[in-house]
C-alpha cells in the first residue's frame, strides 16, 4: 500500500494530452515538493519533474507538473507511443521523516 | 558526470542479512547538499523508499523497515552501504541507489540520478 495515491492506469491517443494525479496528505504533498519519474520495464526510473514543476534540461516541455494543496498532477501533451511507461510521483513526508512514492500509473498510448 | 552502481548478492536465504553497496562518482558526500537514498521495487510493484544518508551523516529510515535497516557511508571510497537484516521472500526486489541533490535551500527531495539497480532474490 503506497502512501501516495495514483490511478493504476490512464490512456489516450497519440497527439492528445493526458494527466496523472497524485494524492497525499498535509505531511507529504501538503508541505513538500512533488517529483515525477518515468520508468520503462526493466530500467531504472528517470526524473521528469522536480520541485513540483521544474524540468531537468533534457526533459521536453511536453511534460509539466503542478501542485496544489495535497494533490499534484503530471501533464503530458502531444502524446507519443514512446511515452508508454509507468509514472511515479514522490515526495518527502515530514511526519514519517522519509521519502514516499505513489503506487505508479501505467500510461497506454492507444 | 554522475554515476551510481549497486552491487551485492543476487540470492540470499531467508533470515540472512543482505549487504548492498552503492559505488558512485561525479559527486561527493562530504557536502550537506548531497544525499544517497536506497529504493526498492518488488517484481511488478511500486517503488518503495528505504533509507537515506548525507554529508551531515544524519540517517533517515523507512518507518516500516527501520528495525531491519542500517545505512552507512565511506566518503573516501565514494560508497554507501545498506544492510537489511532478517531477509524474507517478500523482500525479493530490485534495489536501487539514487542521488538526492539539494541545489539550494529551496530545493525539495527528489532523485536526480539513479543506478541501474541490482536484483535480489530471497529463497532457500
Amino acid at each position: 500500500q503506497s502512501v501516495l495515491t495514483q490511478p493504476p492506469s490512464v490512456s489516450a491517443a497519440p497527439g492528445q494530452k493526458v494527466t496523472i494525479s497524485c494524492s497525499g496528505i498535509r505531511s507529504n504533498i501538503g508541505n513538500n515538493y512533488v517529483s515525477w519519474y518515468q520508468q520503462f520495464p526493466g530500467t531504472a526510473p528517470k526524473v521528469l519533474i522536480y520541485d513540483s514543476n521544474r524540468r531537468p534540461s533534457d526533459i521536453p516541455d511536453r511534460f509539466s507538473g503542478s501542485q496544489s494543496g495535497t494533490s499534484a498532477t503530471l501533464a503530458i501533451t502531444g502524446l507519443q507511443t514512446g511515452d508508454e511507461a509507468y509514472y511515479y510521483c514522490g515526495t518527502w513526508d515530514t511526519s514519517l521523516n522519509g521519502g514516499v512514492f505513489g503506487g505508479g500509473t501505467k500510461l497506454t498510448v492507444l | 558526470q554522475v554515476t551510481l552502481r549497486e552491487s551485492g548478492p543476487a540470492l540470499v536465504k531467508p533470515t540472512q542479512t543482505l549487504t548492498l553497496t552503492c559505488s558512485f562518482s561525479g559527486f561527493s558526500l562530504s557536502t550537506n547538499k548531497m544525499f544517497v537514498s536506497w529504493i526498492r521495487q518488488p517484481p511488478g510493484k511500486a517503488l518503495e523508499w528505504l533509507a537515506r544518508i548525507g554529508g551531515d551523516d544524519y540517517k533517515y529510515y523507512s518507518t516500516s523497515l527501520k528495525t531491519r535497516l542500517a545505512i552507512s557511508k565511506d566518503t573516501s571510497k565514494n560508497q554507501v552501504v545498506l544492510t537489511m537484516a532478517y531477509m524474507d521472500p517478500v523482500d525479493t526486489a530490485t534495489y536501487y541507489c539514487a542521488r538526492n541533490y539539494y541545489e539550494s535551500s529551496a530545493t525539495g527531495f527528489y532523485m536526480d540520478a539513479w543506478g541501474r539497480g541490482t536484483t535480489v532474490t530471497v529463497s532457500s
